[in-house]
């Protein structure tokens, strides 16, 4: 399977407990992005890299959120000291980028599922 | 930044039904339109989308119609199929630079056989 994959695909935590999360995108994608979703909502942005660099993050994106993309291939997102309030589902997508062959089509995981307890 | 409303929120049809889905965004600046359709348990895949340079676009049973002056696009399903029985998504953002889409809330469409 050459998609975007995430792990885990559910995480049930305590509220104040760490967690973190993992994004492999499409292997030539140079481009990966976080989103948060909740029920009834749309994705929200939370950050974006190119190769390894993080270019932009959101205001959603509190200081208890770190994300990394070490050597420009997977990614991790943690969440500190989880409050209720996180909990979401986290999508992943990657993308060739604006100027890609797919003209900057994400394509996204299929997300892992957040409860903060 | 970019701001995206969509309605509605759910759609229901019966089998062979068309249905329409619409959109309107903020920021002028934005050129590039795509729309995505998340089936349960899933994330969101894209199905079609629509540059600023071009007014419609067709896809089978899909097509997308854009009014960049009034900033609003549409979605266009003609002839459902149960199989259309998802969420969708439209987004906008600006084509090139930091490319970062914005999404709409959704719009449940249930087709009925």
């Amino acid at each position: 399977d050459t998609g975007v994959s995430q792990d885990p695909r559910h995480k049930i935590t305590k509220r104040g407990q760490n967690v973190t999360f993992r994004c492999d995108p499409i292997s030539e994608h140079n481009r990966l992005y976080w989103y948060r979703q909740t029920l009834g909502q749309g994705p929200e942005f939370l950050t974006y890299f190119q190769n390894e660099a993080q270019l932009e993050k959101s205001r959603l994106l509190s200081d208890r959120f770190s994300a990394e993309r070490p050597k420009g291939s997977f990614s991790t997102l943690e969440i500190q000291r989880t409050e209720q309030g996180d909990s979401a589902m986290y999508l992943c997508a990657s993308s060739l980028g604006a100027f890609g062959g797919s003209a900057g089509e994400l394509f996204f995981g299929e997300g892992s599922r957040l409860t903060v307890l | 930044g970019e701001n995206v409303e969509q309605h509605p929120s759910t759609l229901s049809v019966q089998e062979g039904d068309s249905a329409v889905i619409k959109c309107t965004y903020s920021d002028s600046a934005s050129n590039y339109f795509p729309w995505y359709k998340q089936e349960l348990g899933k994330g969101p895949q894209l199905i079609i989308d629509i540059r600023s340079n071009v007014g419609e676009k067709k896809d089978q049973r899909i097509a997308v119609t854009l009014n960049k002056t009034a900033k609003h696009f549409s979605l266009h399903i003609t002839e459902t199929q149960p199989e259309d029985s998802a969420v969708y998504f439209c987004a906008a953002s600006v084509k090139g630079g930091s490319y970062i889409p914005t999404f709409g809330r959704g719009t449940s469409l249930i087709v009925h056989p």
